[in-house]
């Protein structure tokens, strides 16, 4: 499977804290998306960092990527119970256009 | 507002009786993606298209085919399905990727559940 993997599965913070979660994957790629899905939706894009890049950020929100690890983190600073959702990652395979292959998920709880 | 809707949100059907799930776009992208999510687990890739080009996942069952009538509008078609197909359906589009650039993002619609009796 192309899929990744990401750890931890399930975080559950309180308010206001920090909450990382990262993904890991098998092939080379020419960027990684990070989306958000809450319980019965679909998913929402939040953020892209392209194989060229090694850290985005997007309000609260820090990626890093370490293309020589296949690996990248996904950082929410300050965080709301509203955050509370399952958050993937997904990466776009090199000289496969137009596939995504999503990662296992983090499920975040945050209590306020 | 320009989005991907997807009927209906729950289909109930029976074991080995065909069922259509529909998927619609106003966004206007060429590429269109087709997922299945079973719980707490990540969506899987069931096939794209690239506006009528089609392109099957190599593990995606016979059972599941899909048409692609104009931009707009995309069906899944389950031809017999089974227990083991109950699962939530994403329908996503995308503007078409841009080489040596990578993938747009995508645009999710809410999903239908599918139950199998």
């Amino acid at each position: 499977s192309q899929q990744g993997e990401e750890d931890p599965q399930a975080l559950s913070i309180q308010e206001g804290e920090n909450a990382t979660m990262n993904c890991s994957y098998k092939t080379s790629i020419n960027n990684l998306q990070w989306y958000r899905q809450n319980s019965g939706r679909g998913l929402v894009h939040l953020i892209l960092i392209r194989s060229n890049e090694r850290e985005k950020h997007s309000g609260r929100l820090r990626v890093t990527l370490d293309t020589s690890k296949k690996s990248s983190s996904l950082l929410i600073t300050a965080s709301r119970a509203a955050d509370t959702a399952s958050y993937f990652c997904a990466t776009d395979p090199l000289y496969n256009f137009n596939k995504f292959y999503f990662g296992s998920g983090t499920k975040l709880n945050v209590k306020p | 507002d320009a989005m991907v809707i997807q009927n209906p949100r729950y289909q109930v059907t029976q074991f080995g009786k065909p069922v259509t799930l529909s998927c619609s776009q106003t966004l206007n992208h060429n590429v269109m993606y087709w997922y299945q999510q079973k719980s707490s687990q990540a969506p899987k890739l069931l096939f794209h298209y690239y506006d009528k080009d089609f392109n099957n996942e190599a593990d995606t069952p016979d059972n599941f085919q899909s048409r692609r009538p104009n931009t707009s509008f995309c069906f899944l078609d389950i031809r017999s399905p089974g227990l083991g197909d109950a699962a939530m359906y994403l329908c996503a589009t995308s503007r078409d990727s841009n080489t040596g650039v990578g993938n747009q993002p995508q645009h999710f619609g809410d999903g239908t559940r599918l139950s199998i009796l």
